[in-house]
């Protein structure tokens, strides 16, 4: 499983663009990699997905470089409203494996 | 609202009990999977299945067993239960993989065991 490495946590204003970077070394050829928000005591959400290059919805950007050995999930104009945790997951096709976790993730913090 | 349902919400009970979680998946998803997260920690995966099969083990441990039924439910079953093991426990589902697919987690059921 391709193990990933986030901030433990970041600091942000109100209106600033946040870019979270993930590093996942040893990324597999199959894997796919995720982007989840969670608020406190609440299920984590799904943000967006991405393989390679780069991807845009309506809540975030996902760049991908050619190497795909770290990815960065772009929040545009964040708002308090975005404070939450940010987990990153590299995906291993490989169904039965033992070692799938989320991480402890990126607990982002929006100021006024 | 995600789709996927628990229950129950809230439960207390002592060490030394068993408990059964609930999950319902959303509607026509296949794929259920169990975390558990404490309180500050991430999620911890503790297993997934794949219409009524288990599919994936995490660090499950062998007091906790889970099943999924014909109609897609999956039940969490925690037994001896130690202090510990007290955190929110989450249901997610999905259509397929585990990585591939978008999880869609449910409001969790909040254990504190005393």
């Amino acid at each position: 499983l391709a193990k990933t490495t986030q901030p433990i946590s970041m600091d942000s204003y109100e209106g600033q663009e946040v870019n979270i970077t993930c590093s996942h070394n040893n990324i597999a050829t199959n894997d796919y990699i995720t982007w989840y928000q969670q608020f406190p005591s609440q299920g984590p959400r799904f943000i967006i997905q991405g393989y390679k290059t780069k991807v845009t919805n309506e809540v975030a950007s996902l760049f991908i470089p050619a190497d795909r050995k770290s990815s960065t999930l772009s929040l545009p104009r964040v708002s308090l409203s975005d404070t939450a945790v940010y987990y990153c997951l590299v995906g291993d096709p490989n169904y039965n494996n033992n070692d799938m976790r989320f991480g402890a993730g990126t607990r982002l913090t929006v100021k006024p | 609202d995600s789709g996927v349902t628990q229950t129950p919400k809230h439960l207390i009970t002592a060490t030394g009990q068993r408990v059964t979680l609930r999950c319902s998946p959303r509607s026509g998803d296949l794929s259920v999977y169990w975390y558990q997260q404490s309180l500050d920690q991430g999620l911890q995966f503790l297993i997934q299945y794949y219409n009524g099969e288990e599919r994936a083990k995490g660090n499950i441990l062998e007091r906790f067993s889970a099943q999924q039924f014909p109609d897609l439910h999956s039940e969490l079953n925690l037994s001896s239960l130690e202090l510990g093991d007290s955190a929110l426990y989450f249901c997610a589902s999905s259509g397929g993989t585990i990585y591939t697919d978008t999880q869609y987690f449910g409001p969790g059921t909040r254990l504190t065991v005393l």
